[in-house]
């Protein structure tokens, strides 16, 4: 079955660690998105990404860096710059920006600081 | 201008009642309007969409009502069931620039039995 795969699920951090939440899809989707969801805040925009080897800065970009070496593969890192990392990352991708058939999420992992 | 203004934060509604979510926005570059909907421990699903060109959109329970002068749309959910206690968010994108959504705040809608 297609999809998009987010690991780990859980994943706890201490102070100043970099750490690297891993995003996979196999839609053949060429754009892919990295959110952050806070409670009553949404889903914040990191990163994304249109093309393999290319990304922009979302709204909260700081803290965070990715890359986009494979079509299939969006890492994401936090770095030790984020101060407050603590937060459920979820990951989007789609064909078409998602305005015809909207985006496809995984399933999230819950980064927390020990 | 990239903000979406999303309310109530959260709404306890009967069951077969009326869910109305509303949403505003600034930016009138935004062309695409989605509602994504939500469950615990999961990634949002697309839900139902609307563009500026029309002002009322339904699928089944679900209708999305559009005002461009106002700019201002909202999600409401005919004959609520328990089953559609979820979180729902609207959101919003242009087909210039920035291409990605842009979401609201969100809003935990509980249907009672």
């Amino acid at each position: 079955d297609g999809g998009i795969t987010q690991s780990p699920k859980y994943l706890f951090r201490k102070e100043g660690q970099n750490v690297t939440l891993s995003c996979e899809q196999n839609l053949n989707h060429d754009a892919m998105y990295w959110y952050r969801q806070d409670p009553g805040q949404g889903l914040r925009l990191i990163y994304y990404s249109q093309i393999v080897n290319d990304f922009q800065k979302g709204d909260i970009a700081e803290g965070y860096s990715v890359s986009r070496e494979k079509k299939e593969s969006f890492p994401l890192t936090v770095t030790s710059a984020q101060k407050n990392p603590t937060a459920f990352y979820l990951c989007a991708s789609s064909n078409d920006r998602g305005r015809n058939y909207g985006y496809t999420f995984g399933s999230g992992t819950r980064l927390t600081v020990v | 201008q990239q903000q979406v203004k999303q309310s109530p934060q959260s709404l306890i509604v009967q069951k077969g009642g009326i869910s109305i979510i509303n949403c505003a926005y600034e930016n009138t570059a935004f062309d695409y309007f989605p509602w994504y909907q939500q469950f615990p421990g999961k990634g949002p699903a697309l839900l139902i969409a609307i563009r500026p060109d029309v002002s009322e959109k339904k699928e089944g329970r679900f209708t999305i009502s559009f005002n461009k002068s106002a700019k201002q749309f909202s999600l409401h959910i005919m004959d609520s069931q328990p089953g559609d206690s979820a979180t729902y968010f609207c959101a919003a994108s242009m087909d210039t620039g920035r291409r990605a959504l842009t979401f609201g705040s969100g809003t935990r809608l509980q249907v009672q039995p």
